[in-house]
């Protein structure tokens, strides 16, 4: 198995422009996460979907933010507008089960920087 | 204050040591994890327990519920072992998974 699939790696755009970070989990996994992690901050829950349905958005920081899985093997994080506070690693994560109830396999980041 | 503690933030220690990362948290929890970041940021989950005692390699993960705690030991320790060692816990009330902020483990030749 590939693992989890995050893409780009890095992103580097203009304050106000649309960002949109892509995930594919592991194959058979029915729960995903995002994470941001930044230095002041460290690692934080941004929202996590269990069977495509969001469960648990408490942690997207503003409307800004979305997030949404169509189906299975696929979701995405948006960012309209982007502002430089968002710079951060953006993480997504998949596992069998519920939350954080079994080990969680994490995607290699996306690298995002706001000018 | 945070609720999930790590310490120390920083240890640097000589290859071969035993070393010791502590995490104590403040909040009733089903689940505490370990996970490792090596340098060039992947995260790579070591352990999850609930109770008890997890082995794995040199690596080895103890929780006390009742006191709130976890250990994670490294035994016979090598500079590949160099990585931030991150605790997280799932909380009972809403499963919610909050992370500490690191311990940054760097291990000389």
């Amino acid at each position: 198995d590939a693992g989890v699939i995050q893409s780009p790696r890095h992103e580097v755009t203009e304050m106000g422009q649309e960002v949109t970070l892509r995930c594919k989990p592991i194959s058979g996994h029915n729960s995903l996460f995002w994470y941001r992690q930044t230095m002041m901050r460290g690692l934080e829950l941004l929202i996590y979907f269990n069977n495509n349905v969001p469960i648990d958005d408490s942690g997207m920081p503003e409307d800004r933010f979305s997030a949404k899985m169509p189906n299975a093997s696929f979701s995405t994080l948006k960012i309209q507008p982007s502002e430089p506070r968002d710079s951060a690693v953006y993480f997504c994560a998949s596992t069998w089960g519920t939350s954080g109830q079994s080990e969680q396999y994490f995607g290699p980041g996306t690298r995002l920087t706001v000018t | 204050k945070n609720e999930v503690e790590q310490s120390p933030q920083n240890l640097t220690a000589q290859e071969g040591e035993f070393i010791t990362i502590n995490c104590s948290y403040s909040v009733g929890i089903s689940a505490l994890h370990w996970l490792q970041q090596h340098p060039g940021g992947g995260i790579v989950s070591l352990f999850m327990l609930s109770s008890g005692k997890k082995k794995h390699g040199r690596l080895i993960a103890t929780i006390n519920i009742q006191e709130k705690h976890s250990s994670l030991h490294i035994t016979a320790s090598h500079p590949r072992d160099s990585a931030v060692y991150i605790c997280a816990v799932t909380m009972n009330r809403d499963d919610k998974i909050i992370f500490g902020k690191g311990t940054r483990l760097h291990i000389l030749p």
